[in-house]
């Protein structure tokens, strides 16, 4: 069973530009997250997503983030204007049906760097 | 809000012996579950271990076993027979109908 894909896995841009990431869930899994992971930090919950209705944005700045999952497949989180706190791992993870609650399969995650 | 401490950042244990990672929570709900990640250098998290609270006996997956104290919201992580591959960030996290919340994390060393 191939896992959760990320991509890029390593991106370096300087603050004030865009920049968005990529997720491909394991086929079948309805619930998608992205964390946020910022170093020496456990990840924080951004976003979850139950096919391509979200489920909890309470922790999204969304005056600069914004995430979409289009057709309950993949999904991509997207930050807009970038600045230097926004340094992190994202994590993307997903989760079977019946079992969100118990279960969640992480990606490689991407290492994001604002210069 | 519930709240997950880690008051550990880091631990270390010789190999084949045994260790504990320490892990408290914060919550007004009744049910919920709990769980250990492992997060090697690679950064692949990966699941440990869970536990339901409503189930009263204590999880335990091969070397890895859990303490879990409802009343006293504590959930701790014994690891048994330590092996080098053992050595990762652990994380501790909670899991309600809510959002999940994770611990700062423990490093944990094996030395040989």
């Amino acid at each position: 069973e191939a896992g959760v894909a990320q991509s890029p896995r390593y991106k370096i841009i300087e603050k004030r530009q865009s920049v968005a990431f990529w997720c491909n869930p394991i086929s079948g899994h309805a619930t998608l997250y992205w964390y946020q992971q910022i170093l020496g930090q456990g990840p924080k919950l951004l976003i979850q997503f139950q096919n391509n209705g979200v489920v909890d944005d309470s922790q999204l700045p969304k005056d600069r983030f914004s995430a979409e999952r289009l057709k309950g497949v993949d999904s991509t989180l997207k930050i807009q204007p970038a600045k230097l706190e926004d340094s992190a791992v994202y994590l993307c993870a997903s989760s079977p049906p019946l079992r969100s609650y118990n279960e969640q399969f992480f990606g490689p995650g991407t290492r994001l760097t604002v210069l | 809000a519930q709240t997950v401490t880690q008051s550990q950042p880091e631990m270390s244990v010789q190999e084949a012996e045994t260790v504990t990672l320490s892990c408290t929570y914060d919550t007004s709900e009744s049910d919920y579950y709990l769980f250990w990640y492992k997060q090697p250098p690679s950064r692949q998290m990966i699941l440990v271990i869970r536990q339901e609270a409503y189930k009263q006996q204590n999880a335990t997956e091969n070397r890895f076993s859990v303490n879990f104290q409802k009343a006293a919201k504590s959930f701790s992580l014994k690891i048994s027979d330590s092996q080098l591959g053992d050595a990762a960030m652990y994380f501790c996290a909670y899991r309600s109908t809510g959002l999940v919340t994770f611990g700062t994390g423990t490093r944990l060393q094996v030395t040989l």
